[in-house]
Formats: structure tokens, sequence, C-alpha cells
């Protein structure tokens, strides 16, 4: 079983349509969890960052967390054509120096 | 010039080429890492340095040898290579070692084929 599994998609909505991703996990150790979003031929960059269980916004994005069910969900309201993108999750434990990584899931925003 | 920039953007080698990835940061950060990205799999860490120390091999093949002259540059020398070592390179920073509340920030990559 992997430690991290995120459906790789691809995914396809329409503009203005709320964006569910999400990931599930095995190490109940993990404690610090991420979302990255990659644009075709860049590097990852860093989304959005929670500390353990609950909800984290920024803008139109908004990250959950649940600890008990091993399940982090990044949703993104409004969504934009720019949005299109691959997301990748990534968690690691307390004071571990090894970041795990998603699949990555592909989304597109059509216009 | 700000964040992580890797040269070059695309390199295609064959099997007995001998070639080397760069990096360099302007974060001033202490931490720089060297990953692997295939096609349909997620992230794979090969390498970590911290003040220029390696502090992890993720059980790389000797065909990729690192080096850290500087906590600003990282190198990846790269010979006799296999096909299957076709993917996208990415170099790392952080402030320093990952533990707490440290951060990634990743360069675009370099896109390397094989052949």
């Amino acid at each position: 079983q992997k430690e991290v599994e995120q459906d790789p998609g691809p995914l396809s909505v329409p503009e203005g349509a709320i964006v569910s991703l999400n990931c599930t996990y095995s190490n109940s150790a993990f404690q610090y969890f991420m979302w990255y979003r990659q644009y075709s031929r860049k590097g990852p960059e860093l989304l959005m960052y929670t500390y353990s269980s609950g909800n984290k916004e920024d803008g139109r994005f908004t990250a959950q967390v649940d600890k008990s069910s091993k399940y982090i969900s990044l949703f993104i309201r409004d969504s934009q054509p720019s949005d299109s993108a691959t997301y990748l999750c990534a968690m690691r434990g307390q004071g571990a120096q090894k970041l795990v990584f998603g699949q990555g899931t592909r989304l597109t925003i059509n216009p | 010039e700000t964040g992580v920039t890797q040269t070059p953007r695309h390199l295609v080698m064959g099997m007995t080429n001998k070639k080397s990835l760069k990096c360099e940061q302007h974060l001033g950060h202490n931490a720089m890492y060297w990953y692997k990205q295939s096609a349909k799999k997620p992230l794979e860490l090969m390498f970590v340095y911290n003040f220029k120390e390696q502090t992890e091999n993720n059980s790389v093949p000797s065909r990729f040898s690192p080096e850290c002259p500087n906590s600003s540059h990282l190198f990846l020398h790269l010979h006799t290579l296999q096909p299957e070592d076709s993917a996208l390179y990415l170099c790392a920073s952080s402030q320093d070692i990952l533990g707490g509340v440290e951060k990634l920030f990743f360069g675009s990559g370099t896109q390397l084929s094989v052949l």
C-alpha cells in the first residue's frame, strides 16, 4: 500500500465550478500537510500549508485535514482557466525530514 | 534574479555521455535537494544537502553523483545513464532542513531524455 494515494485524473470541469481534490494516507504520524500546484513545464509551487487537523482558507482555496479518516482535501471555488495545473499533495511527520508526495491530479478548467 | 534556477531546461544524452545539471538558489537557504519526477509517479527524493553536507542519499544508483560546493549551488553529475532515467529532475531548497514548518521551494526542472 502506498503511503499517500491521490487520483491522477485527469479532471476536467467548467469555469466557475467548485473543484474538490483529495488524498488519503496511511501513516498516522503525518502532521504537516501541503498542497503544491505545478504548471506545465514548471516546478511545483507551494499553495497551501496546514498543520494537524482543521481547515485553512486562502482566497478561493480551502484546505481541509481529517486526521481521523486520514483524508485531506483542497477545494477551489469559482475555478478559473488559470487554475489548470497538476495539484500535488504532500505530507510529513513531526521532525521528519522526508516529504511524501502523492502522484498528483491533473486539473483542467474549461472556459 | 530570485528563487531557484536550474540549467539546462532540457537535455538529451546518450547512454555513454557524461553531463551535469546545475541548480542555484537566491533565497539564502541552507538546505538543497534533488528530486526525480517521472510520469505517473510521485516525486522521488534523491539527495539532501544541509550546509553543504550530504545528509541523505535515498538509495540512488552511483551513476548519479551530487556535488554541493556551497549553500547556494548544487550539481548533479550524470554518467552512463539508462533510458529509464529519463525524467524531470527538480532542485529544491528550504531555509533549514525539513523538520518543523520548513517549506520547499522548487526550480523549474531539467527535462532529461536518455537515448
